[in-house]
C-alpha cells in the first residue's frame, strides 16, 4: 500500500528560528495536506496543496507540492511558542474509492529548546 | 455550530466487553471517516461513509463495525473488545471527497481495553 515517510521525526526550536520538515512517497499522490495536531485536540488543516509545483503559504507557514508529486514540504517562518505540537502531512492518491482516502505520515513533533 | 462532536471522551473496556463511539457533525457533510491514532504513528483509517446509508473499509477495518443511519451521525462499535484497540479514535467529516475537500476532526476518543 502507500506509504508516507515524514522527517524529521522531532525537533526542537528555539523562538525566532525557522524550522523545516518534509514527506516523500514511493507513490504519486494529487493532493498534499499539512496538519497540526495539539495534545487532547484532532488535527487542524494548515495547508493544501492540489497541483504539482504549486507553493502555497498561510502566514508564517509556506508549503510546497513536488514536482514529482511523490513529496511535499513545510516551512515554519520566525517560530513562536504556539508553534510547538505534532505537525502531519497527509496524501491522496487517485479519485475515488478507497484509493482517495488520505494517507498520513507518522508525525514530526516540535517542542521547545529547554 | 459545534463541528464534529465524539462521545464519550474517555472510557475504559475489559477485553471482549463491546462498546459504540459515537461522532455528530452539524456541517450537512456527506462525507464521514473514523480513525485510529497510535502513538508514534499518523492516523489509520478505520472505516468511512460517502453518505446516509453507505459504509466502506479503510486500511484497519477488522474488529470495528460502522453505520450512518442519519446524514449527521456515524457510529463505530467495538463487538468485542482487544488490547489491540487501545487507542485513540478520531472522527471527522467533509462535505466534498477526501482531497477535494477539508476535512474536519473530532476532539478524539481516548479508548483503554485492558
Amino acid at each position: 500500500g502507500q506509504q508516507l515517510n515524514q522527517s524529521p521525526q522531532s525537533m526542537f526550536i528555539q523562538e525566532g528560528e525557522d524550522v523545516s520538515m518534509n514527506c516523500t512517497s514511493s507513490s504519486i499522490f494529487n493532493t498534499w495536506l499539512w496538519y497540526k495536531q495539539d495534545p487532547g485536540e484532532g488535527p487542524v488543516l494548515l495547508i493544501a496543496l492540489y497541483k504539482a509545483g504549486e507553493l502555497t503559504s498561510n502566514g508564517r507557514l509556506t508549503a510546497q507540492f513536488g514536482i514529482t508529486r511523490k513529496d511535499s514540504f513545510l516551512n515554519i517562518s520566525a517560530s513562536i511558542p504556539s508553534d510547538v505540537g505534532i505537525y502531519f502531512c497527509a496524501g491522496q492518491g487517485s479519485w475515488g474509492g478507497s484509493q482517495g482516502n488520505l494517507i498520513f505520515g507518522k508525525g514530526t513533533k516540535l517542542s521547545v529548546k529547554p | 455550530n459545534a463541528g464534529v462532536t465524539q462521545t464519550p471522551k474517555f472510557r475504559v473496556l475489559k477485553t471482549g466487553q463491546s462498546m459504540t463511539l459515537l461522532c455528530a457533525q452539524d456541517m450537512n457533510h456527506e462525507y464521514m471517516y473514523w480513525y485510529r491514532q497510535d502513538p508514534g504513528m499518523g492516523l489509520r483509517l478505520i472505516h468511512y461513509s460517502v453518505g446516509e446509508g453507505t459504509t466502506a473499509k479503510g486500511e484497519v477495518p477488522d474488529g470495528y463495525n460502522v453505520s450512518r443511519l442519519k446524514k449527521q451521525n456515524f457510529l463505530l462499535g467495538l463487538e468485542s473488545a482487544a488490547p489491540s484497540q487501545t487507542s485513540v479514535y478520531f472522527c471527522a467529516s467533509s462535505y466534498l471527497a477526501p482531497g477535494a475537500d477539508t476535512q474536519y476532526f473530532g476532539p478524539g476518543t481516548r479508548l483503554t481495553v485492558l
